[in-house]
């Protein structure tokens, strides 16, 4: 299994927003709503952002939204803070019965 | 609520096999209808999904690493395990333990395994 593609890196001002696209095939995102983001500062655990494309678990800022169009994942944030700067991974269910991940963003607040 | 914690050994030899336990506390594994995960992120890399395990013992692995992986459930002891065979150097990572249910959440810190002589 092949992993989802995201962009390299991604930047914003503070107070702008950002998108980042996490796009796979019609064997994983295209066909399963089983979409999620993790936020990963380095030497922490991942944190879930957003799950079954668009949900927010209890406790993540309304800032972070999730939405799904085809093969094509995307996370938006809106109104950028300087917390917000972190890896971020998107990860997809597959139709063998297993979990791909992209190979991560670099969010850079400028 | 439910917290997870990897351990086992920090350094594998190579060709030898690295073993690692999730111990899940704050919850019974056997409740909820969840998977558990591993998970590994090698160093400047992104992360990779291992493989599950069902408490019943049912399993599925990431075909690339399906012929070394092995992964166990213990219920008695709230405990799930990771066995990677013949291990090289691209088996350094630092692993992680996750409940899986349409996503990971929440996971453990994180222990890192390097493969070195």
């Amino acid at each position: 299994q092949s992993a989802l593609t995201q962009p390299a890196s991604v930047s914003g001002s503070p107070g702008q927003s950002i998108t980042i696209s996490c796009t796979g095939t019609s064997s994983d995102v295209g066909v399963y709503n089983y979409v999620s983001w993790y936020q990963h500062h380095p030497g922490k655990a991942p944190k879930l952002m957003i799950y079954d494309v668009s949900k927010r678990p209890s406790g993540v800022s309304n800032r972070f939204s999730g939405s799904k169009s085809g093969n094509t994942a995307s996370l938006t944030i809106s109104g950028l803070q300087a917390e917000d700067e972190a890896d971020y991974y998107c990860s997809s269910y597959t139709s063998s019965s297993t979990w791909v991940f992209g190979g991560g963003t670099k969010l850079t607040v400028l | 609520q439910v917290q997870l914690q990897e351990s086992g050994p920090g350094l594998v030899k190579p060709s030898q096999t690295l073993s690692l336990t999730c111990t899940v506390s704050g919850g019974s594994i056997s409740s909820g209808g969840y998977y558990w995960s591993w998970i590994r992120q090698p160093a400047g890399k992104g992360l990779e999904w291992i493989g599950r395990i069902y408490t019943t013992g049912g399993t599925n692995y990431n075909p690339s690493l399906k012929s070394r992986v092995t992964i166990s459930v213990d219920t008695s002891k709230n405990q799930f395990s990771l066995k990677l065979s013949s291990v090289t150097a691209a088996d350094t990572a630092v692993y992680y333990c996750a409940r899986e249910g349409t996503s990971f959440d929440p996971w453990g810190q994180g222990t890192l395994v390097t493969v070195s002589s």
